[in-house]
């Protein structure tokens, strides 16, 4: 099993719509929880960081992590076209360990 | 003004090369990061430095070795190169171990 599974779609969703993005992960040691964004050809935005469980909210995005289920999500309320791109979730233990990276999401926001 | 920057951003060269790729940050970070996309975009941890010093560092053939020369600048040396090396690698930077990461635009290297 990986350490962190993610769907890789594609989603195709229409504009407006609300965006539900997931991944599970296997190691409880993970304390750490990103999302980024990565545009074709460009390097990943860091867009949400949550330290252990919880919510967090910056604009139309929402990131919630459970740590009892393993689970995080990544919420985008009235998506834009400009919000196409592959959506990758990240974890961390603590100390002197890497960044842990699923294997992104590709969304395709349709005008 | 670009927060990490590398250079070249696209690298083509042959079999058996031995090639370089430069990273910069002007954020201030004391930890620095490489890593590999591979073509199903996965990405993966190859070295990390916290002030000039080698803190993570994967299973990769030892033909790459990086070097920090100061803790704003990361590079990679690929000796030997092989087709499998083909890859986009992005450097990162972040403050502290545990802050979110600062991604360069990446370099993408090409062997033939």
């Amino acid at each position: 099993q990986k350490e962190v599974e993610q769907d890789p779609g594609p989603l195709s969703v229409p504009e407006g719509a609300i965006v539900s993005l997931n991944c599970t992960y296997s190691n409880s040691a993970f304390q750490y929880f990103m999302w980024y964004r990565q545009y074709s050809r460009k390097g990943p935005e860091l867009l949400m960081y949550t330290y252990s469980s919880g919510n967090k909210e910056d604009g139309r995005f929402t990131a919630q992590v459970d740590k009892s289920s393993k689970y995080i999500s990544l919420f985008i309320r009235d998506s834009q076209p400009s919000d196409s791109a592959t959506y990758l979730c990240a974890m961390k233990r603590p100390g002197n360990t890497p960044l842990v990276f699923g294997k992104g999401t590709r969304l395709s926001v349709i005008a | 003004d670009t927060a990490v920057s590398q250079t070249p951003k696209y690298l083509v060269t042959q079999m058996g090369n031995d090639k370089s790729i430069k990273c910069e940050q002007n954020l201030g970070h004391d930890t620095m990061y490489w890593y590999k996309q591979d073509s199903k975009k996965f990405l993966k941890i190859m070295f990390s430095y916290n002030n000039k010093e080698l803190i993570i560092n994967e299973t990769v053939p030892n033909r790459f070795s990086p070097k920090s020369p100061d803790k704003a600048h990361l590079n990679l040396h690929i000796n030997s190169l092989e087709l499998g090396d083909s890859a986009v690698y992005f450097c990162a930077s972040s403050q502290s171990r545990t802050g979110g990461y600062t991604f360069g635009s990446g370099t993408r290297l090409t062997v033939v």
